[in-house]
């Protein structure tokens, strides 16, 4: 089945401790992104990918990383959290052209 | 600068009748258009395109519009069903070297039965 896995579904952490939300796509797509979702401004996005060892800034990128060393991989990666990155986030997989993008179930993070 | 808009937050409609979500852009560049739809605990999933060449879309139930000089787009669903209650997103994708798909910030749709 073609599907985007995230991993953890829930998170609760603290302040400044280190986290990697992981996420793997068996499409074999190029194309990575990173989303998060925040009551009234919707789905932003964090960083993108379009190939290994290919990564780019979205509109939030400030306090994530990322890293594409596979294909199918594309962890974020949150050195030190803040509460303001208390979010629901999303990371998609698509065809080099975007003609539609695969999502994720989603991870819900709390920093405290 | 919000560059995709869904100026309504929510929308409520009968089952049967006819549901019209709509979204406004801004960015001329945006060559492709998507709608997406979102349930509670799940990831957004794709639900019909339509590319900036075309004016019209249509997949079962569900039509997307795209008027080019007004920079706007609507889906009709028809007819609706409770199935179909979820938030709905539009998103526009820009042409050129990264194909970033840009999101507004949804609607949410109840269909009561």
């Amino acid at each position: 089945e073609a599907q985007v896995t995230q991993n953890p579904r829930y998170l609760i952490t603290v302040t400044g401790k280190k986290l990697t939300v992981t996420c793997s796509q068996n499409m074999n797509h190029e194309y990575m992104s990173w989303y998060r979702q925040d009551p009234g401004l919707g789905l932003r996005q964090i960083y993108y990918s379009m190939n290994v060892e290919v990564t780019d800034k979205g509109d939030v990128p400030e306090g994530y990383k990322v890293s594409r060393k596979e294909k199918r991989n594309f962890p974020l990666i949150l050195e030190s959290p803040s509460p303001n990155q208390t979010s629901l986030y999303f990371c998609a997989s698509g065809g080099t052209y975007n003609e539609k993008l695969f999502f994720g179930s989603g991870t819900q993070l709390s920093v405290l | 600068d919000q560059q995709v808009k869904q100026n309504s937050p929510s929308l409520s409609v009968q089952e049967g009748r006819i549901s019209i979500l709509n979204c406004d852009y801004t960015n001329s560049m945006f060559d492709y258009f998507l709608w997406y739809k979102k349930y509670p605990a799940e990831g957004p999933t794709f639900l019909i395109s339509i590319s900036s060449i075309k004016d019209k879309n249509e997949d079962g139930r569900f039509t997307v519009f795209l008027n080019k000089s007004a920079k706007h787009l609507s889906l009709h669903i028809v007819p609706s069903q409770p199935g179909d209650s979820a938030v709905y997103f539009c998103a526009a994708r820009s042409g050129g070297s990264n194909y970033k798909l840009t999101f507004g910030k949804g609607t949410l749709l109840t269909v009561n039965p």
